[in-house]
């Protein structure tokens, strides 16, 4: 079974608007950690934001926040005001149980483009 | 520092030639992980190791493939009588684990795309 669901292919978004990336995920494990990457054109990834399965708040870095639904066992990127350099493949991905010895599991991404 | 660095960034080889890339992590980091990533897919984990010790290898990993981190720093990972199912792009991750404690993010190399024609 897939342990990370993405369900949107590829997303379409105005320039200053905010848009949301879906994320489910599938886990038995009480411990687990949540993660959102953004892979440009250029290959590289690049660490968006993370969420512990434990934590209370959600996680937010600058304009990017993370739409935590433990009982749906959803972790959403929300980024507000997108700029034209957003536009990239964006992935979400968890690690369990979460420790540092446990390599992460990826969905397969959403690709989003941004429209000036 | 300038982060994760991998080399080459492209590969082209012929079916049944040997090929080697190389990974140099972020100074210090302990961890250091291979992944690859075929097109239109996530990253798909393939090995892992602390310092110098290899903890962890997927089923992905047939015995064509081998990585080494010899001294703990840089690591190579060596795919023997390559198939075109080989192609893709081979994500090297560096993260620092103090010991017995947590660690939150990977920070990934630009990759190599290797192409098995």
């Amino acid at each position: 079974a897939q342990k990370i669901t993405q369900t949107q292919p590829g997303m379409f978004v105005q320039e200053k608007e905010a848009v949301t990336l879906d994320c489910t995920y599938d886990t038995s494990d009480p411990s687990y950690g949540l993660f959102w990457y953004k892979q440009p054109s250029s290959g590289e990834m690049i660490f968006l934001i993370y969420q512990g399965s434990y934590d209370q708040q959600n996680a937010t870095e600058g304009r990017y926040s993370l739409n935590f639904q433990k009982a749906r066992k959803s972790a959403n990127l929300v980024i507000s005001a997108s700029q034209l350099g957003d536009s990239a493949m964006y992935f979400c991905a968890m690690r369990e149980p979460n420790s540092g010895n446990t390599p992460l599991v990826f969905g397969k991404g959403t690709r989003l483009s941004v429209i000036a | 520092d300038t982060g994760v660095s991998q080399d080459p960034r492209h590969k082209i080889t012929k079916r049944g030639q040997n090929v080697t890339f190389r990974c140099d992590p972020i100074s210090e980091h302990n961890r250091l992980y291979w992944y690859r990533q075929t097109l239109g897919q996530g990253p798909e984990f393939l090995t892992y190791f602390q310092n110098e010790a290899q903890l962890e290898k997927s089923r992905l990993l047939s015995d064509r493939f081998s990585a080494e981190r010899p001294k703990g720093s840089f690591s190579t990972l060596e795919i023997q009588r390559t198939e075109q199912g080989d192609s893709a792009m081979y994500l090297c991750a560096s993260s620092l684990t103090p010991d017995g404690g947590p660690t939150y993010e990977q920070y990934f190399g630009p990759g190599t795309r290797l192409t098995v024609t």
